[in-house]
């Protein structure tokens, strides 16, 4: 069955760097992935959504890309803010049109 | 745009009782998906419907559990005898087309079972 995983551990970064996030998938290959934000007591919010055949998507300071050969995307916040404090998750689809999440990656932005 | 509604926000309720959680998805959107979120198990898909027809229902635990959509604008996710282990998040998500579109997710519901 499809897997996917995220780092568990919390990433703290320092105010201003480029904050880098994983989402690792095995058993299967999706045409595509998407990146959520969730903050604390709401629901997870769509970002951004990268096809197989795009290596890298921006928007304003949010890069991902996608390496179908390393099973692997990467999230990208560049000139990090505490207000981008937050778990990220990576959810892609799956052969039986449906999505599959990973657990999140909880992002602290420290001042 | 509304956004999805789920009511209540918050659920208290005593082993045993029934439970029953309510989504009302955004407009002219075709799919809707029923999540349990816990810390242990993250975001758990239970059913996803599809033109109000449930395409999915191999992630609801148990008979326990049940869904529905009888139209369009209004889903129920029914809970009955509920258990303290039910105690999570439940969010409810729309998306324009099919399983694998963007989600849009509500506010989530917040099951407590004492």
């Amino acid at each position: 069955s499809q897997k996917i995983e995220q780092n568990s551990e919390a990433l703290n970064i320092q105010e201003g760097k480029t904050a880098t996030l994983t989402c690792n998938y095995t058993n299967y290959s999706p045409a595509y992935l998407q990146w959520y934000r969730q903050d604390p007591g709401r629901g997870p919010v769509f970002l951004l959504l990268i096809r197989e055949n795009e290596k890298e998507k921006r928007k304003e300071r949010l890069k991902v890309t996608f390496d179908t050969t390393l099973k692997q995307s990467l999230f990208h916040i560049t000139a990090s803010q505490p207000a981008d404090s937050a778990t990220y998750l990576c959810a892609l689809e799956t052969s039986n049109y449906q999505l599959i999440w990973g657990a999140g990656t909880k992002l602290i932005i420290k001042p | 745009d509304a956004g999805v509604i789920q009511s209540p926000r918050h659920e208290v309720t005593e082993m045993g009782q029934e439970v029953t959680l309510r989504c009302k998805p955004i407009s002219g959107h075709n799919s809707l998906f029923w999540y349990r979120q816990t810390m242990m198990r993250g975001l758990e898909l239970l059913i996803y419907f599809n033109n109000n027809v449930p395409i999915d229902d191999s992630g609801m635990p148990e008979d326990r559990f049940s869904a529905k959509m009888p139209n369009a604008s209004f889903s129920t996710l029914k809970i009955q005898p509920s258990e303290p282990r039910d105690s999570a998040v439940y969010f409810c998500a729309s998306s324009p087309g099919t399983g694998t579109d963007t989600q849009y997710f509500g506010p989530g519901t917040r099951l407590t079972v004492l």
